[in-house]
């Protein structure tokens, strides 16, 4: 069975300061997927991760993937404000697209 | 990218009742499209799989009596919660893949009273 293990669950961070959120998966998947969500919003889809050591950037976040260790990253660099929101990970199972979830880490980027 | 549109966006219903909810892929055809319920401060949490003219697959615990989903179109699902009670209050969220993107509806908050 796939599980999807992130950490850590809650992150306060200083502005202008590098944070890095993992996500662990416990059995071979073909992709992975970084999603934001603001309070009382939907989500918005940051990266999806489809090969091993597949490296994506947006703006302050890059995504990484390694498929052998079974784990992504989102690095977060210079911190600002407006990137205080829950950050979800989901890993592809099965040929439907159905997706499995992380619990979600929540961010706040204090002054 | 993508864009997957929810009705209503919010709903306050009375015990008893029933609620239909729809999904909608605006701009492009969505053979599969995932139903997601979240709590407050939780992660989401995969209702079932709506399956374009054939039925839907329910996760494990999920009441297919009670959460019914209609898949009848290729751009179109809802999901009805029948006998609604306060338990099922919640926030609903639709989202439906195109290639290897899974995009979403912008969520549904259903209050029962």
């Amino acid at each position: 069975e796939l599980k999807v293990e992130q950490n850590p669950l809650f992150l306060s961070m200083q502005e202008g300061k590098n944070y890095t959120i993992y996500c662990n998966y416990s059995t071979t998947s073909d992709r992975l997927y970084w999603y934001r969500q603001d309070p009382g919003k939907s989500l918005e889809s940051l990266f999806v991760l489809l090969s091993n050591g597949a490296v994506k950037q947006e703006g302050r976040l890059m995504a990484s993937l390694d498929t052998k260790a079974r784990l992504s990253t989102l690095h977060i660099t210079a911190a600002v404000h407006d990137l205080s929101a829950t950050y979800f990970c989901a890993v592809g199972a099965g040929n439907n697209r159905k997706l499995i979830w992380g619990l979600g880490t929540s961010l706040a980027v204090n002054p | 990218g993508a864009v997957v549109s929810q009705h209503p966006s919010w709903v306050i219903c009375k015990s008893g009742t029933s609620v239909k909810i729809e999904c909608r892929s605006l701009d492009f055809q969505a053979t599969t499209m995932f139903w997601y319920r979240q709590f407050p401060k939780q992660s989401l949490m995969l209702m079932a799989t709506s399956n374009e003219g054939s039925k839907a697959t329910y996760e494990q615990g999920v009441e297919k009596d009670k959460f019914l989903i209609n898949h009848a179109s290729l751009t179109l699902s809802t999901l009805t919660v029948t006998s609604a009670h306060p338990e099922d209050s919640s926030f609903y969220i639709c989202s439906a893949n195109e290639n290897l993107e899974q995009y979403f509806g912008p969520g549904t908050r259903l209050t029962v009273t």
